[in-house]
């Protein structure tokens, strides 16, 4: 199956920072999602990225999907941002089927 | 729109005993997925589901996991004699199942077994 690698595994941040994470995929995507999820579980789509860039607010995203590699970025970060940032890829048949989850990011910022 | 509903939000069973996790979807979303994770661990694919019909089972437990989706009411994943490695959170997701549509995911049900 499909590789998702995420990195830094764990980022401590002061508000008001800045921060780039990153997921590496080992196959061509159709589907590619960032998702946070919040100190309390709560899981958050942030992102349908398969290519390009998006941007929301003091996030945005970035796919370059023939160098299999997806960014997400934050901009300016605030303590409600501290959780887990997941990648989670699908390839093969359809876009809409199983996802692959990479194994997070974890991110604290202090105040 | 109340997004995806799980309930319930936590459940304690003894050994043995039959856990039965419910999740209704979004509303307009015909496609349900469920998740599993482990402490400390991302979230592990189990099962994907159309009304009435399981399209990719690839990730449940050969026995005592099963899931249904029927053509009225939530989907149910239903976990048979549980033992203390099936405590997780339970995830379900719901999507539209059309290109460019993100998952939507319910707050999760944390099964505790002791």
């Amino acid at each position: 199956g499909i590789q998702v690698e995420q990195s830094p595994p764990d980022l401590i941040l002061q508000e008001g920072a800045n921060s780039t994470l990153r997921c590496n995929f080992s196959d061509s995507v159709n589907n590619l999602q960032w998702f946070h999820q919040n100190p309390w579980g709560q899981l958050i789509n942030l992102f349908y990225i398969p290519s390009g860039t998006k941007q929301n607010g003091r996030l945005s995203a970035t796919t370059v999907a023939t160098e299999r590699y997806s960014l997400l970025y934050i901009s300016s970060s605030q303590t409600t941002d501290s959780g887990v940032y997941f990648c989670a890829v699908a390839y093969g048949g359809t876009s809409y089927g199983k996802l692959t989850f990479g194994q997070g990011t974890i991110l604290t910022v202090h105040p | 729109n109340a997004g995806v509903m799980q309930n319930p939000r936590h459940l304690v069973r003894r050994r043995g005993q039959e856990a039965r996790l419910r999740c209704s979807p979004m509303k307009g979303h015909s496609h349900v997925y469920w998740y599993r994770q482990l402490p400390e661990e991302g979230l592990k694919f189990m099962v994907y589901l159309q009304k009435e019909n399981i399209i990719d089972e690839s990730g449940m437990p050969k026995e005592r996991f099963s899931a249904e989706f029927p053509k009225e009411g939530p989907s149910i994943l239903r976990i048979q004699q549980v033992v203390r490695g099936d405590s997780a959170a339970y995830f379900c997701a719901s999507s539209l199942g059309q290109e460019g549509d993100g998952y939507t995911f319910g707050s999760g049900t944390r099964l505790t077994v002791v």
